[in-house]
């Protein structure tokens, strides 16, 4: 059973700094893109990131290049969303979502999600 | 970036009736369309992709359609399980964006 468990939420201050962690069970991997997919209390889905199998290739939404850094580590089977420089409008609840074999894809699979609230 | 814009933003319905939601997107995506259900509290579960490919495990009454800009999603029997809020996306181009949402609610 695929399975997909992220943790490392919580509240912070703007400005401040957070890491995400999704850890994945029921899959290899190293064999599919993987993402994180945000959404605001009350609000829409948002994708954030995604990285190639290898973290060679990383894709990010305009509004958070530059603070947050998409990893992984497949020998761990974990993803990792390192989220700086946070805002108030950065309050979402984060999921991991298993993509395709390919770039460019769609999510077969995606985590309950965490809540990070950014709040002074 | 791609808009995509799904209508209507609600709707009522009763068990057995038919539905349909609508997506459109701001240029073309070819087949590149995905569809999800997400019930409060919970995850998004995939329904369908590329268009009209039901994901393992789905239930044959819902199905999905259209091409170019213009998608649809159909229940052909809507069922109490099925009231939720589903979200269309594309993944044609990056970023990989979706549709603000359809609440299906019981009538």
């Amino acid at each position: 059973e695929v399975q997909l468990v992220e943790s490392g939420g919580g509240l912070v201050q703007p400005g401040g700094s957070l890491r995400l962690s999704c850890a994945a069970s029921g899959f290899t991997l190293s064999s599919y893109w993987m993402s994180w997919v945000r959404q605001a209390p009350g609000k829409g889905l948002e994708w954030v990131a995604n990285i190639k199998q290898d973290g060679s290739d990383k894709y990010y939404v305009d509004s958070v290049r530059g603070r947050f850094t998409i990893s992984r580590d497949n020998a761990e089977n974990s993803l990792y969303l390192q989220m700086n420089s946070l805002r108030a409008e950065d309050t979402a609840v984060y999921h991991c979502a298993r993509g395709e074999i390919g770039n460019l894809n769609y999510f077969d699979y995606w985590g309950q999600g965490t809540l990070v609230t950014v709040s002074s | 970036d791609i808009q995509m814009t799904q209508s209507p933003s609600s709707l009522s319905a009763s068990v057995g009736d038919r539905v349909t939601i609508t997506c459109r997107a701001s240029q073309g995506i070819s087949n590149w369309l995905a569809w999800y259900q997400q019930k409060p509290e919970k995850a998004p579960k995939s329904l369908i992709y590329a268009v009209s490919s039901l994901q393992s495990g789905v239930p044959s009454r819902f199905s999905g359609s259209g091409s170019g800009t213009d998608f649809t999603l159909t229940i052909s029997s809507l069922q109490p399980e099925d009231f939720a809020t589903y979200f269309c996306q594309q993944y044609n181009s990056y970023p990989l964006t979706f549709g603000g949402g359809t609440k299906v609610e019981i009538k």
